[in-house]
């Protein structure tokens, strides 16, 4: 089964729609995050949820906005998308913080 | 968010060669781990060390965590195609996961 997984894997969209990528966790994690990695494959935290509750918030433009329905669940919804958007977003979970299980990834290209 | 320096960035090597991985940092950390990537995935967790002058061995792979908890090392004995992809080190501070200082990255390519 499949720790942590990410719907969809590529999303290709133009500038200005909104779009949103789901994430679930099945291994009972009590945090899960959103990276960003950029074409440099530099990774940067943006979110953190812990049991629904947003604990870290990075430096993001407002137009991201994280949503947790659950402790399993943590989604991440996009509004009027740009070209610098475009990225792997990954997420995460941990019951120890430092140590992260990353989902295969959402290769977001916007046009 | 700060980064660790790892060097090198790049590296082709054959298989069966040897290799190591740097990571250094001016900063002191409470952990350090490091990940693989493979293309298209999310990184994978390797190992976690936390203690200064610690030593984990993952089979031919050997982690070293410095002795002031500011640097650590990765060596790769007798490299195999399956070593491919990219290593990242990660340390992390007291607290919480905002703490977490990420590495440049190392891209490693492992041809027969």
């Amino acid at each position: 089964d499949t720790a942590v997984s990410q719907t969809p894997k590529y999303l290709v969209t133009q500038m200005g729609n909104d779009k949103s990528i789901k994430c679930e966790q099945n291994l009972g994690h009590d945090t899960m995050y959103w990276y960003k990695q950029d074409s440099k494959k530099f990774l940067k935290i943006m979110f953190s949820y812990n049991n629904k509750e947003l604990i870290i918030n990075e430096t993001v433009p407002n137009r991201f906005s994280p949503k947790s329905p659950d402790k399993a669940h943590l989604n991440l919804h996009i509004n009027s998308l740009e070209l610098g958007d475009s990225a792997v977003y990954f997420c995460a979970s941990s019951q120890v913080f430092y140590e992260q299980y990353f989902g295969p990834g959402t290769r977001l290209t916007v046009t | 968010t700060q980064l660790l320096e790892q060097s090198p960035q790049f590296l082709s090597i054959q298989e069966g060669e040897n290799l190591t991985v740097y990571c250094n940092s001016s900063s002191v950390f409470s952990s350090l781990q490091w990940y693989r990537q493979e293309p298209g995935e999310g990184p994978v967790l390797l190992v976690t060390v936390v203690t200064g002058g610690e030593v984990k061995k993952l089979k031919r792979l050997t982690f070293q965590f410095g002795d002031a908890r500011k640097d650590s090392s990765l060596h790769i004995t007798a490299a195999q195609p399956g070593d491919t992809g990219l290593y990242l080190c990660v340390g992390g501070k007291d607290g919480t996961a905002s703490k977490l200082t990420f590495g440049t990255g190392t891209r490693l390519q492992v041809t027969l």
